[in-house]
């Protein structure tokens, strides 16, 4: 059964003050590892997918890293509106094409 | 390219009633797959369609059932509400064949009273 565990549950930052959240996971074959926002009361927006250990990926401030075990995402210079909820997701072969999704970590990113 | 788009988005029923939720993929999508979120459980799998076929099911009793059109527009219902189904359905779509990015609609908001 894949599993995924995301830390810390929940994160505030001062404006410009960088940091990683971190995506932990156990699964048989991975297909795709993918990293979501989530705003309150909204659905997850997609951000990235990292297929294999060694690959990174950057959009504006943020730049997602994966190994054979976790991925990080790297939020650089954060600003208020980076202020959201990130789900972390794996696929693998033995998970029949769903998602499983970590319970997210909330951040917070004081002007 | 316009969204997944979710109907209603905001739902109020009580107790022993019955509920269908709508989705509309991104074009060109012909996968549809169902999520219940809640804040003690997160994001739980419902069901996958791809092509009219139900291809994965989470693990959810018999009461949530879905389906999917031949224009890839899906449907779930729920029967039989109980006060435990009030959540955040999410509907999200993808291409569906081998690859596994999904995107999400805006959800319905499911209140039982």
């Amino acid at each position: 059964e894949d599993q995924v565990t995301q830390s810390p549950e929940a994160l505030r930052l001062q404006e410009g003050e960088s940091s990683s959240l971190n995506c932990s996971y156990t699964v048989s074959g991975l297909r795709g590892l993918f990293w979501y926002r989530q705003d309150p009361g909204k659905g997850p927006e997609f951000l990235f997918t990292l297929y294999s250990a060694g690959e990174e990926k950057e959009k504006e401030r943020l730049k997602a890293t994966l190994t054979k075990k976790e991925s990080f995402l790297h939020i650089t210079a954060p600003k208020p509106e980076d202020s959201a909820t990130y789900l972390c997701a794996v696929r693998g072969d033995g998970s029949a094409r769903q998602l499983t999704f970590g319970s997210g970590t909330q951040l917070t990113v004081l002007p | 390219k316009a969204g997944v788009t979710q109907t209603p988005r905001y739902l109020i029923k009580t107790r022993g009633q019955q509920v269908t939720l709508s989705c509309s993929p991104i074009s060109g999508h012909r996968s549809v797959s169902w999520y219940q979120q809640t804040p003690g459980q997160g994001l739980q799998f419902l069901f996958e369609y791809f092509s009219e076929t139900q291809r994965n099911k989470g693990n959810f009793p018999g009461r949530f059932s879905g389906r999917q059109f031949s224009n890839s527009r899906s449907e779930m219902n729920v029967s039989t509400l109980e006060l435990g189904d009030s959540a955040l359905y999410l509907c999200a779509s993808s291409p569906g064949q081998a690859v596994y990015e999904q995107y999400f609609g805006p959800g319905t908001r499911l209140t039982v009273t």
